[in-house]
């Protein structure tokens, strides 16, 4: 089964405005990533962050973990038509798996 | 850095029909992985390479899937026959440090199976 699961499963916003994705995942992790697919393109990496880590800003990125929750959030402030895209966490786990595990992504639109 | 490179970009077979994929990655990075993308599924890790070495197929779906990686620079995953669920999009990434760590992924190949 899916490690994280993004919610909502597409989004769809004007630009200028802020977007939320939330990440849902289950067990233990060390660490939790996000990344960004342009349509027909390879994923690329936005931001990582730790299990002992709360918060981490990168640009107009801010990334938010919950560990008490199983949960992540990343912010996209001031939206671009250039941030339309899908966006993926991704999580390690713990517990003796050895791979990194995606969500199902959100599609995000950003409407001019 | 070109970045981790794919090949081909597209494929198009038959069933019944070998299909070789190719990926070049990052020169340095020591770990590679195979993810295969379809709507149904999302991302799906095949199997992952350090040094060279395969540390877990546990992902490739059945006999049909294999991989390999020859030197540090250049693997190849096949599917021997091929069949129309085999139809996606395939990934190679590679990563520096420890497979926990940020991945680099190539452009990927769109299979289809006919």
């Amino acid at each position: 089964s899916q490690q994280g699961e993004e919610d909502p499963q597409a989004l769809s916003i004007q630009e200028g405005e802020n977007a939320t994705m939330n990440c849902s995942y289950k067990t233990s992790i060390n660490n939790l990533q996000w990344y960004r697919q342009n349509s027909g393109r390879g994923l690329v990496h936005l931001i990582l962050i730790r299990s002992n880590e709360r918060e981490k800003h990168s640009g107009r990125l801010r990334v938010t973990l919950d560990t008490s929750k199983k949960s992540s959030s990343l912010l996209i402030t001031a939206s671009r038509a250039a941030d339309t895209a899908s966006y993926f966490c991704a999580t390690d786990g713990n517990q003796g798996a050895q791979k990194l595990v995606f969500g199902q992504g959100t599609r995000l639109t950003i409407n001019p | 850095d070109a970045g981790v490179i794919q090949s081909p970009r597209h494929e198009v077979t038959e069933m019944g029909q070998e299909v070789t994929l190719r990926c070049k990655p990052i020169s340095g990075h020591d770990y590679l992985f195979w993810y295969r993308q379809t709507m149904m599924r999302g991302l799906e890790l095949l199997i992952y390479f350090n040094n060279n070495v395969p540390i877990d197929d546990s992902g490739m779906p059945e006999d049909r899937f294999s991989a390999k990686m020859p030197n540090a620079s250049f693997s190849t995953l096949k599917i021997q026959p091929s069949e129309p669920r085999d139809s996606a999009v395939y990934f190679c990434a590679s990563s520096a440090r420890a497979i926990r760590e940020k991945l680099f992924f190539g452009s990927g190949t769109q299979l289809s199976v006919l």
